[in-house]
């Protein structure tokens, strides 16, 4: 069983461009989550895919998008760059079911992102 | 809205000395709590979540709803114990709202 991966390690961009990370889930899993971790700050939640589908967002502007593809890995895009998008990139995979069962979310090591 | 927080940013303790580590939420539902770690140089992991009760690694977590606190507890800290945590609430859909952390450092 193969863990969550994140590609690409780091990236350096300047303001106004865009960028795409990329994160291949866990085995057997069909959820993926990404967060935003700015240096000194606790992940925040930017958006879910469960299925191919927008599963929730949190509180970030369209200019962060997201893909899932068939094979459930996942893509965030996002546009018009600004220095605060500084952070590291989090994706989670997860498999929750039809019951109440919380499943347990496995996270990928990062995509350090550095906008100048 | 929900809200974790975590007053302490930064936890010193010595070897084999008891460690708390403060996790304070605001959630209007039923809230589902967990404590996630991050060693050096490794990724995010689970820790514990509350709904199994269980003890990982010599840690306990007790879910207080009248005081809106999940503490995390270790009678005996040890050195490899040195990590960042953090504590998470889980909405619905999986998603996570995490606090701003806690380094824990246990010094020989």
């Amino acid at each position: 069983e193969t863990g969550v991966t994140q590609s690409p390690t780091h990236l350096i961009k300047t303001r106004g461009q865009q960028v795409t990370l990329r994160c291949s889930s866990q085995s057997g899993h069909n959820t993926v989550s990404w967060y935003q971790q700015a240096l000194g700050q606790g992940p925040q939640f930017i958006f879910q895919y469960y299925r191919e589908e927008e599963n929730g967002r949190g509180n970030f502007p369209p200019r962060f998008s997201g893909l899932q593809f068939p094979n459930y890995s996942s893509e965030l895009n996002v546009n018009a760059l600004e220095l605060d998008d500084s952070a590291l990139y989090l994706c989670a995979s997860s498999s929750p079911g039809g019951d109440r069962v919380i499943h347990e979310q496995f996270f990928g090591p990062g995509t350090r992102l550095t906008v100048l | 809205a929900q809200r974790v927080t975590q007053p302490e940013k930064l936890l010193s303790v010595f070897k084999g000395a008891p460690v708390e580590l403060k996790c304070n939420y605001s959630y209007s539902g039923s809230p589902e709590l967990f404590w996630y770690v991050q060693y050096s140089r490794q990724r995010l992991q689970l820790l514990l979540r509350h709904i199994s009760r269980e003890s990982i690694k010599g840690f306990t977590a007790d879910l207080n709803k009248g005081e809106t606190s999940f503490h995390l507890k270790k009678p005996f800290a040890q050195e490899e114990d040195s990590a960042m945590y953090y504590c998470a609430l889980m909405r619905s859909g999986s998603r996570l709202t995490f606090g701003e952390g806690t380094q824990l450092t246990v010094n020989p």
